[in-house]
């Protein structure tokens, strides 16, 4: 299974938005509204800041928002924030496989 | 307050395995599903597989099949993951994550602090 495809890094200024995109297939992405992103700073655990493709759990910041068109999903941060500064990682469930990762984007906070 | 640790770092020879252990605590272990997650160093994230806590039911990613195991134990709420046949590409910061509650739900809600596993001889 191969992993969705992402953008290997991002960058914008604070105040400014910035989309990460995460390209599947028609076996995955394409299918299923089950798109998740992941927020992971370094030497720590990944922290999920959208479920089902555009859901916010409980405490995530609204500046953080999903949306899926085809077989591609977006995550779009606004108003950037230096504490933004981290790896993402979307995920999506397939009929091939239970789970599928993306390969992760660098974001940084110029 | 929900938590999963997992036991310390290891470092294995080649061709050896390695058993990682999650313990969770804060909620009802056997109603959630707990998967396994790793990352190596430059690369993404990889799902390994899942276990259904309270049957011990479980399903493996097709890259890992036949290398992994994982189990748990509902008297300490602790589950395991266990990969043998081990090789440099193996190194890598392994995960346990819980599946909330719901149907058909495909993400992680918590997660343990990491255990890393460093493959050299």
């Amino acid at each position: 299974q191969s992993a969705l495809t992402q953008p290997a890094s991002v960058s914008g200024s604070p105040g400014q938005s910035i989309t990460i995109s995460c390209t599947g297939t028609s076996s995955d992405v394409g299918t299923y509204n089950y798109v998740s992103w992941y927020q992971q700073h370094p030497g720590k655990a990944p922290k999920v800041m959208i479920y089902d493709v555009s859901n916010r759990p409980s405490g995530v910041s609204n500046r953080f928002s999903g949306s899926k068109s085809g077989n591609t999903a977006s995550l779009t941060i606004s108003g950037l924030q230096a504490e933004d500064e981290a790896d993402y990682y979307c995920s999506s469930h397939s009929t091939t496989t239970t789970l599928v990762f993306g390969g992760g984007t660098k974001l940084t906070v110029l | 307050q929900v938590q999963l640790v997992q036991s310390g770092a290891e470092v294995k020879k080649p061709g050896a395995s390695v058993k990682v252990s999650c313990k969770a605590s804060g909620y009802t272990f056997s109603n959630h599903y707990i998967n396994w997650v790793r990352l190596a160093t430059g690369q993404g994230l990889e799902w390994m597989g899942w276990m259904y806590s309270k049957s011990g039911n479980t399903g493996y990613a097709q890259k890992f099949q036949g290398r992994v195991t994982m189990t748990r134990d509902t008297s300490i709420n602790t589950a395991y993951m266990e990969l043998s046949s081990l090789t440099s590409e193996d190194t890598a910061v392994y995960y346990c994550a819980r599946v909330p509650l719901g149907v058909e739900r495909y993400y992680f809600d918590y997660w343990g602090q990491g255990t890393l596993v460093t493959v050299s001889s």
